[in-house]
């Protein structure tokens, strides 16, 4: 089955603990993508990248970081930094940047107590 | 600045009634409007979209009805069904920025 896999599907840290959530995709897509969803907000874009070993800030990266090392992966690092992280993260892949499709991944809640 | 306005942020429709959800956006280089799904806990699913040389695209029982001129494009759910009850969010993206921008999303309750 073809498709993008989010790990672990709920996430409980303690604040101040940097977390790290997985991306993966078998779809072959180098254009790979990072939002943060909260209630009434709709979709807010933290980081993407456009090929392997490249990615930009989106409209929220503080407190963000990430990694492009491998086409098919595209881990969010969640840090201490991040005044708010609780939330429900999406991870998404397109063909190529300038593709229209977009997939999303099924996401992971991050609960900070 | 939010680009693209989505109303209402909640709409609760009859078995077999109309749902329409409306979208307003600023950026005149947007070409492509698509339309996305989220049930509760999942990931957002593609439902539909349209680029501004129609103005309107059927796929079963949902339609986007596009309005260039006004900068406005909804979504029509024909026969709403209970299973349509979900989150639904328009986004558009276009000109030199290929990434979606995002609706604040509608939800939608169909009662049986």
């Amino acid at each position: 089955d073809g498709g993008i896999t989010q790990s672990p599907k709920y996430l409980f840290r303690k604040e101040g603990q940097n977390v790290t959530l997985s991306c993966e995709q078998n779809l072959n897509h180098d254009a790979m993508y990072w939002y943060r969803q909260d209630p009434g907000q709709g979709l807010r874009l933290i980081y993407y990248s456009q090929i392997v070993n490249d990615f930009q800030k989106g409209d929220i990266a503080e407190g963000y970081s990430v990694s492009r090392e491998k086409k098919e992966s595209f881990p969010l690092t969640v840090t201490s930094a991040q005044k708010n992280p609780t939330a429900f993260y999406l991870c998404a892949s397109k063909e190529a940047d300038w593709a229209d499709t977009q997939y999303f991944g099924p996401g992971t809640r991050l609960t900070v107590l | 600045q939010q680009q693209v306005k989505q109303s209402p942020q909640s709409l609760i429709v009859q078995k077999g009634g109309i749902s329409i959800i409306n979208c307003a956006y600023e950026n005149t280089a947007f070409d492509y409007f698509p339309w996305y799904q989220q049930f509760p806990g999942k990931g957002p699913a593609l439902l539909i979209a349209i680029r501004p040389d129609v103005s309107e695209k059927k796929e079963g029982r949902f339609t986007i009805s596009f309005n260039k001129s006004a900068k406005q494009f909804s979504l029509h759910i024909m026969d709403s069904q209970p299973g349509d009850s979900a989150t639904y969010f328009c986004a558009a993206s276009g000109g030199s920025n290929y990434k979606l921008t995002f609706g604040k999303g509608t939800l939608l309750t169909v009662n049986p």
